[in-house]
């Protein structure tokens, strides 16, 4: 079956520093992939997504690119925040209506 | 903007009790999922809808089971609560109308079981 798989936590940084934070996926197909974001205390929120092949999906400075042939969907941010601080979750859709999730980032960033 | 609720954000029941959930869309989407959020596992899917009746079993539907009885109400209902089902539950929605069927997440509501 589908699987995600992504680095895991918890990452702690400095505001302004670089953050990378990999996903890995298998998935029959091509799947359409995302970042969603869950700040404390609330529900999962869309960050970004790509749909195909070399798309780029871009949101809040956060960006990623969508690489078949190492099928990765790795998320950056070029300069963090304080309120950057969240659990980060990369997730696959392939054929039908599922999402399939990897476990989740703990991301901290410290002022 | 698309918004999910969730009847609770935390609850506290015995075990062996009968547990209900609740979810509303408000953008009449079709599809609405039931998740279940523990530390280091990710989100599971529990149970998914894509039509009023309709059911489908997830990857961890064992000890759970749902009732859509309207499109824009999905409950979740743990017959018989044990500690093991404490957790973190999320409901979502998505339009499968669209191409890439993003799905909009309620806040969760975290249940303790005891």
């Amino acid at each position: 079956g589908d699987s995600v798989t992504q680095m895991e936590g918890p990452v702690t940084l400095s505001e302004e520093a670089f953050l990378t934070i990999n996903c890995t996926y298998t998935a029959t197909g091509y799947p359409s992939l995302f970042w969603y974001v869950q700040y404390p205390g609330e529900g999962l929120q869309l960050l970004l997504k790509a749909t195909k092949a070399d798309d780029k999906g871009s949101n809040k400075g956060f960006e990623a690119t969508y690489r078949k042939e190492t099928t990765s969907f790795h998320l950056e941010k070029g300069s963090v925040q304080v309120s950057d601080s969240a659990v980060y979750f990369c997730a696959a859709k392939a054929a039908g209506n599922k999402l399939t999730f990897g476990g989740g980032t703990r991301v901290l960033v410290k002022p | 903007d698309v918004k999910v609720t969730q009847s609770s954000r935390y609850l506290v029941k015995r075990t062996g009790e009968k547990v209900f959930l609740e979810c509303v869309q408000d953008m009449d989407h079709e599809n609405m999922f039931w998740y279940r959020q523990d530390p280091g596992l990710g989100l599971r899917l529990i149970y998914f809808s894509y039509d009023v009746k309709m059911k489908e079993k997830g990857d961890i539907p064992e000890g759970y089971s749902v009732s859509r009885e309207k499109k824009e109400r999905f409950s979740l209902i743990l017959e018989s609560a044990s500690t093991n089902q404490t957790s973190m539950y999320l409901c979502a929605s998505s339009d499968p109308g669209t191409e890439v069927r993003e799905q909009y997440f309620g806040p969760g509501t975290r249940l303790t079981v005891t």
